[in-house]
């Protein structure tokens, strides 16, 4: 079956720097999310993305977060200077078309620690 | 703002027993409702899809309800069995989202046992 795909499973970085958190969506699927989920917490939606540019955005999403899909296969999410409360499960997600199937298909996260 | 809330947070049962996880929102506009396992330390997985028009859905061992106007949801699991231990998440996509922007709860913590 296919599947979302995140890589890396695990990241961890210094407070500051960049970091990258890739992904590869199911081929056929043309709308494109990141959520975060912090230890103990909800899973908070960060960002939609559609027809190459973002559809929407939370109040999380900041200047510090910018969405690229640079080819055909790839979605990153980029964190320009990365803060201590960054740390989190970070969730890639893709579904079809918008209609009567539009379950939204999850990778298995980045998790990400900003020490 | 949506609000989505899950109770019980946590529940932990003997194999075979007929579980209900409710989920409840504080907007009832919305398009629909999914509910979803999360595996520690994996990623979710869509379990069931209730649309706005459709009162429940089944899958299996797996019936999702749903009573918009109440704001309310229910996954039912019938004959639970200890593969059924994770976390379950409730999540909405309200109409105000032009994309498919979801609001999750909490989640249930299940744990069934041999």
């Amino acid at each position: 079956e296919p599947e979302v795909t995140q890589t890396p499973s695990h990241q961890v970085t210094q407070m500051g720097q960049e970091v990258i958190l890739r992904c590869v969506p199911i081929s056929n699927h043309l709308y494109f999310y990141w959520y975060r989920q912090i230890l103990g917490q909800k899973v908070e939606f960060l960002v939609s993305f559609y027809n190459n540019e973002i559809s929407e955005k939370s109040e999380i999403f900041d200047d510090q977060f910018s969405v690229e899909r640079p080819d055909g296969s790839n979605f990153t999410l980029k964190i320009r200077s990365t803060k201590l409360e960054d740390s989190a499960m970070y969730f890639c997600a893709s579904r079809v078309e918008s209609g009567a199937n539009e379950k939204l298909f999850f990778g298995s996260g980045t998790q990400l620690s900003v020490l | 703002k949506q609000e989505v809330t899950q109770i019980p947070a946590a529940l932990s049962v003997p194999e075979g027993e007929n579980l209900v996880l409710n989920c409840s929102f504080t907007d009832s506009a919305i398009y629909n409702l999914q509910w979803f396992r999360q595996d520690p330390g994996k990623g979710l997985t869509s379990l069931l899809l209730i649309q706005s028009s459709q009162r429940e859905q089944t899958s299996g061992r797996l019936n999702a309800s749903l009573d918009k106007s109440s704001g309310r949801s229910t996954l039912y699991i019938a004959a639970s069995q200890p593969g059924d231990s994770a976390t379950y998440l409730c999540a909405v996509k309200s109409r105000g989202s032009t994309l498919g922007r979801l609001y999750f709860g909490r989640g249930t913590q299940l744990t069934v046992w041999p």
